[in-house]
């Protein structure tokens, strides 16, 4: 079955670039996905990519998929504080599919 | 534009009683979700209606659990008799699905606690 996979913490300092990381095992997947959930929150839609893209940025976000290793990014240029948070990968098999697979998120946390 | 609309945001009862959470989607999404967030087990999907029909609702743990979505703005889910095994995050999400993707959208959360 599907499967997505990532770490459960990552630290960095105030200013210094994040990069989460994500591996998936669905072949089929079309759109990956980016969510942010802060403390006591929902989740937030971050940003998503379609499979047939290698890379996405929006302002401090750039988003790396590398389709042949199943694998995708996230980075956070300058991380703030305010960027301390759980992040989650998420695939969906394809266009009109409902079916959302996230994975376990990963735990920011930012070092003023 | 309102986001998907939940309620209550914080339930604490006792184990037995009835709980019904209530969700209204983002105007025009024809799809609703709810989904389980617990430390243990993560984000689970219990149920998922599209135009107002229950589609799959595999991820419904037991009996106990119900949902409705009697018209394309409102839905409910429902434990009965609550225990405490129950207790967790509730979302309910909502997103247009259709021939291109669309991301689901978060409500809140309820988060619920049954003693």
């Amino acid at each position: 079955g599907e499967d997505v996979e990532q770490s459960l913490f990552l630290s960095v300092r105030e200013g210094d670039s994040s990069v989460i990381n994500c591996t998936y095992t669905d072949s089929s997947s079309t759109y990956l996905y980016w969510y942010k959930q802060e403390p006591g929150a929902g989740l937030q839609l971050l940003t998503y990519i379609f499979s047939n893209m290698d890379m996405k940025q929006d302002q401090r976000l750039t988003v790396l998929l590398n389709k042949k290793d199943k694998h995708l990014s996230l980075r956070i240029a300058d991380t703030q504080t305010g960027d301390s948070a759980i992040y989650f990968c998420a695939e969906t098999p394809g266009a009109g599919s409902y079916q959302l697979t996230f994975g376990k998120g990963t735990k920011l946390s930012v070092i003023p | 534009d309102a986001g998907v609309i939940q309620s209550p945001r914080h339930e604490v009862t006792e184990m037995g009683q009835e709980v019904t959470l209530r969700c209204k989607p983002i105007s025009g999404h024809n799809s609703l979700f709810w989904y389980r967030q617990t430390m243990m087990r993560g984000l689970e999907l219990l149920i998922y209606f599209n135009n107002n029909v229950p589609i799959d609702d595999s991820g419904m743990p037991e009996d106990r659990f119900s949902a409705k979505m009697p018209n394309a703005s409102f839905s409910t889910l429902k434990i009965q008799p609550s225990e405490p095994r129950d207790s967790a995050v509730y979302f309910c999400a909502s997103s247009l699905v259709e021939g291109s993707n669309q991301p689901q959208h978060f409500g809140d959360g309820t988060r619920l606690s049954i003693l």
